[in-house]
């Protein structure tokens, strides 16, 4: 079974931790996607890569970076967590074209006190 | 970036209901897709549309994409208790093939 693996389902962090959020897709996929979701505002692009080493920021990319130094590992960086970055956070893996739609993660909900 | 209008934003109905829900935008879009997020979980895709016009169906869910190439609507029939979730659109516009332009989400609840 194809999969999207998001490495916690929960996590609680202080305000000035640096925070690592790991995803692994294990489709062989080049496009992969980090998103933010958040009650009434829908998902919110922060980052995304369509190849290895490569990054491209989203609609809402400060307080953030990313890393993918594999093809099957995305890894979204919170460089000093605040209270308003606490939301569910989304992967998300696809072929070049988005045209078979993307393959999700769990996604994580973390929280930050 | 570019909008997808998605309504309503939330919806309680009974259980043993259809549903309708649709998604607009201002520009052309050459594919539709539409998921579904289980509370707590990801979203999982339930239907892809590809051409104007195309009518599909998975179960109990109907997808149509429409004839101007700028909307697509979502049917339910016959509601449960799983139904509920939030339900997203997604399309591809002929300017960006690689990343989908997401809708708002459809919050449903279906009651016993």
């Amino acid at each position: 079974d194809v999969k999207v693996t998001q490495s916690s389902r929960y996590l609680v962090k202080r305000t000035g931790e640096k925070v690592f959020l790991e995803c692994v897709q294990d489709m062989d996929h080049e496009n992969m996607f980090w998103y933010r979701q958040d009650p009434g505002l829908g998902l919110r692009l922060i980052y995304f890569s369509y190849d290895v080493k490569m990054k491209e920021k989203g609609d809402i990319p400060e307080g953030y970076s990313v890393s993918r130094e594999k093809k099957e590992r995305f890894s979204l960086i919170l460089e000093s967590a605040s209270t308003n970055q606490t939301s569910m956070y989304l992967c998300a893996s696809s072929l070049p074209t988005g045209h078979y739609g993307y393959t999700f993660g769990s996604g994580t909900r973390l929280t930050v006190v | 970036g570019q909008q997808l209008n998605q309504s309503p934003q939330s919806m309680f109905i009974q259980e043993g209901e259809d549903v309708s829900m649709n998604c607009t935008s201002s520009s052309i879009f050459n594919t539709w897709l539409w998921y579904k997020q289980d509370p707590g979980e990801g979203p999982v895709l339930l239907i892809a549309l590809y051409k104007a016009g195309e009518l599909t169906s998975n179960g109990r869910l109907t997808a149509q994409f429409g004839i101007t190439r700028k909307d697509s609507f979502l049917n339910i029939s016959a509601s449960i208790p799983s139904d509920v979730g939030i339900y997203f659109c997604a399309g591809i516009s002929s300017g960006s093939a690689r990343q989908l332009t997401f809708g708002s989400g459809t919050q449903l609840t279906v009651l016993p």
